[in-house]
């Protein structure tokens, strides 16, 4: 079983609606959760990190973590051509520094 | 916000050279490094961590003596991919953690990346 599990995609979705990204992990200790975008050929931006269960707003950007269920989610409002990139899903276990990344999922904003 | 610049951005090589790439924290002390290792369509893999002063630890199936991190001040780490062959051709990509900022804080700042072909 991976540890951080991600539907490569691609995931499509026409501009301006709701691009909804999902995320399972197999550490129950696990304790802050990223999400990442990485266009083509460059390294990994930051968009959003939480810690807690519920939802974490930022601008367009909404993180949801379900440690029950041991799923984190991204959701995109109004998503942009310019949003169309991998997301990369990442997990730090408590205690410990490494930070172990999903495969990504592929979005694809269509104008 | 922080910065980590990665140098060079590509590099090509012949195959049984050794090529070296550096990490740079430019306005952040950096006690902890992360190496990483991306193939096509392949999520990073965490090669290293590096620790300012002290040895690295290296993940398991990376071969240490292959790959030399050398992690010598608060602002720069190295690698050097030794004896490089095709199969080594990727990118690289190092990660810092600023020091200031608290456990919380993960590697959040990447360096740009390093695409490494060996031919």
């Amino acid at each position: 079983q991976k540890e951080v599990e991600q539907n490569s995609g691609p995931l499509s979705v026409p501009e301006g609606a709701i691009a909804s990204l999902n995320c399972t992990y197999s550490d129950r200790g696990s304790q802050s959760f990223f999400w990442y975008r990485q266009y083509s050929g460059k390294s990994p931006e930051l968009i959003m990190s939480i810690y807690s269960n519920g939802d974490k707003e930022d601008g367009r950007f909404t993180a949801q973590l379900n440690k029950a269920s041991q799923y984190v989610s991204l959701l995109i409002r109004d998503s942009q051509p310019s949003d169309s990139a991998t997301y990369l899903c990442a997990v730090r276990s408590g205690g410990y520094q490494k930070v172990t990344f999903g495969i990504g999922t592929k979005l694809q904003v269509i104008p | 916000g922080a910065v980590v610049s990665q140098h060079p951005s590509r590099v090509i090589c012949k195959s049984g050279t050794s090529v070296k790439i550096e990490c740079r924290s430019l306005d952040f002390q950096a006690t902890t490094m992360f190496w990483y290792r991306q193939f096509p369509k392949q999520s990073l893999m965490l090669m290293a961590t590096s620790n300012e002063g002290s040895k690295a630890t290296y993940e398991q199936g990376v071969e240490k003596d292959k790959f030399l991190i050398n992690h010598a001040s608060l602002t720069l780490s190295t690698l050097t991919v030794t004896s490089a062959h095709p199969e080594d051709s990727s990118f690289y990509i190092c990660s810092a953690r600023d020091a200031a900022r608290g456990i919380r804080n993960t590697e959040a700042f990447f360096g740009q990346g390093t695409r490494l072909t060996v031919v």
